[in-house]
Parts: C-alpha cells; sequence; structure tokens
C-alpha cells in the first residue's frame, strides 16, 4: 500500500519557540495533504486541508498564523507550530490522498509534540 | 455538515469471538466509507473501506456493510484474535473532502 512519513516521531520543546514538522508521501504524489490532531483517548480533528500549490484551508476555530501549512510539492507538505505553548502539545497526524477520483486517505505515524 | 456518531465506546471480547462496530452518519450526500485501526502511539491504518454503490465488502475476517436508506454502516470483524485489540475509527466524506472521524471504539480481545 502507500506509506506517509512523518518527521520528527516525537519533539520536546520550550514554550515560545517553533516546531516544523514534515509529512511526504513515499510512493505516490498526493495533490492533498490533510493535517490532524489528536488529543489523548480522542478522536482525530481536522486542522486543515492542503492542496498543492496553493494555500490550505483551516477548519473553523483552527488559527492559521499559528498553525502554518505548506504544500510545496506532490509529496511534501510541513505544517509549522509557531510561538508553541504547552496548551499546543498533542499527536499531529497527517493524511495524503492521490490525485484523481481516489478517495483513499494514507495516514503518516503521527508526531507527538510536547511543549514544557 | 457531516456528524459521525460510532458505538460502542469500548468493547470487550473473547478470543474467537466476533466483534461488531456500529456507525451512523448525517448527510445524505456522503458515499465514502472507511475503516482505521489505531494502535497506541501510531497513525491510523486503513483495514476496509465502502463505497456507497456497494452494500457489502468483505476481506478474510473484516466486512463491512452498508445500509444507505438509514445511514449506517458497520464493521465485522470474525475470529478475533488478540492483535485485534486496538481503537477502531469510522469515518465519512463525499469524494475529495476531509474525512470526518467518529470518536472511536476501544476493542479489547483477550485470550
Amino acid at each position: 500500500g502507500a506509506v506517509v512519513s512523518q518527521h520528527p516521531s516525537w519533539v520536546i520543546c520550550k514554550s515560545g519557540t517553533s516546531v516544523k514538522i514534515e509529512c511526504r508521501s513515499l510512493d505516490f504524489q498526493a495533490t492533498t495533504m490533510f493535517w490532524y490532531r489528536q488529543f489523548p483517548k480522542q478522536s482525530l480533528m481536522l486542522m486543515a486541508t492542503s492542496n498543492e500549490g496553493s494555500k490550505a484551508t483551516y477548519e473553523q476555530g483552527v488559527e492559521k498564523d499559528k498553525f502554518l501549512i505548506n504544500h510545496a510539492s506532490l509529496t511534501l507538505s510541513t505544517l509549522t507550530v509557531t510561538s508553541a505553548h504547552p496548551e499546543d502539545s498533542s499527536f499531529y497526524i497527517c493524511s495524503a490522498k492521490a490525485g484523481g477520483t481516489t478517495d483513499t486517505q494514507y495516514f503518516g505515524p503521527g508526531t507527538r509534540l510536547t511543549v514544557l | 455538515g457531516e456528524n459521525v456518531e460510532q458505538h460502542p465506546s469500548t468493547l470487550s471480547v473473547q478470543e474467537g469471538d466476533s466483534a461488531v462496530i456500529k456507525c451512523t452518519y448525517s448527510d445524505s450526500a456522503s458515499n465514502y466509507f472507511p475503516w482505521y485501526k489505531q494502535e497506541l502511539g501510531k497513525g491510523p491504518q486503513l483495514i476496509i473501506d465502502i463505497r456507497s454503490n456497494v452494500g457489502e465488502k468483505k476481506d478474510q475476517r473484516i466486512a463491512v456493510t452498508l445500509n444507505k436508506t438509514a445511514k449506517h454502516f458497520s464493521l465485522h470483524i470474525t475470529e478475533t484474535q488478540p492483535e485485534d485489540s486496538a481503537v477502531y475509527f469510522c469515518a465519512a466524506s463525499q469524494a475529495g473532502t476531509a474525512l470526518i472521524f467518529g470518536k472511536g471504539t476501544t476493542l479489547s480481545v483477550s485470550s
């Protein structure tokens, strides 16, 4: 099946710093990538939809200036958490969808962010 | 917008028994219904999906059924094994849109 990778798998940072998370589709071209956030024992909450070469579409309540998303190529999307605070600590997961008529989304392994 | 309800939130079965997880969706325009398995600390893994032009789909011990009229779909796991223990999420979407997830079901299979 299709493989999506994320880097780093976990990161610890100090409050006020910025953290970048990379999401890559390894064996297919992803015209659309999605970023989710998951708190412990909860479901996945969609943060934003990212289409290659265009601005991301953010869900209601998600601060676009805080969570910067860039989808510069068909295999790479990045999420930058700017000026991170402890309440941003969470599990961030990306998914990727190939182009055409397919609906199938493949998820990355997730990135655990801890802000001290 | 779409809303997906999932039941039960927890399910405990004995090894070899069957497990059934049910989901309902609200938007009749949704036409794609995947199921994901998530193990602790990992990303969700697609285990089976169904589209609205199909009523049932099987893959070895896993099957999914869809009732478009009632707007519900179910995951059936037969001959459960301890390694089936995980959190299972259902989801729904229209073509090309983001998935809307249910709240998840924690399945525990005891040997």
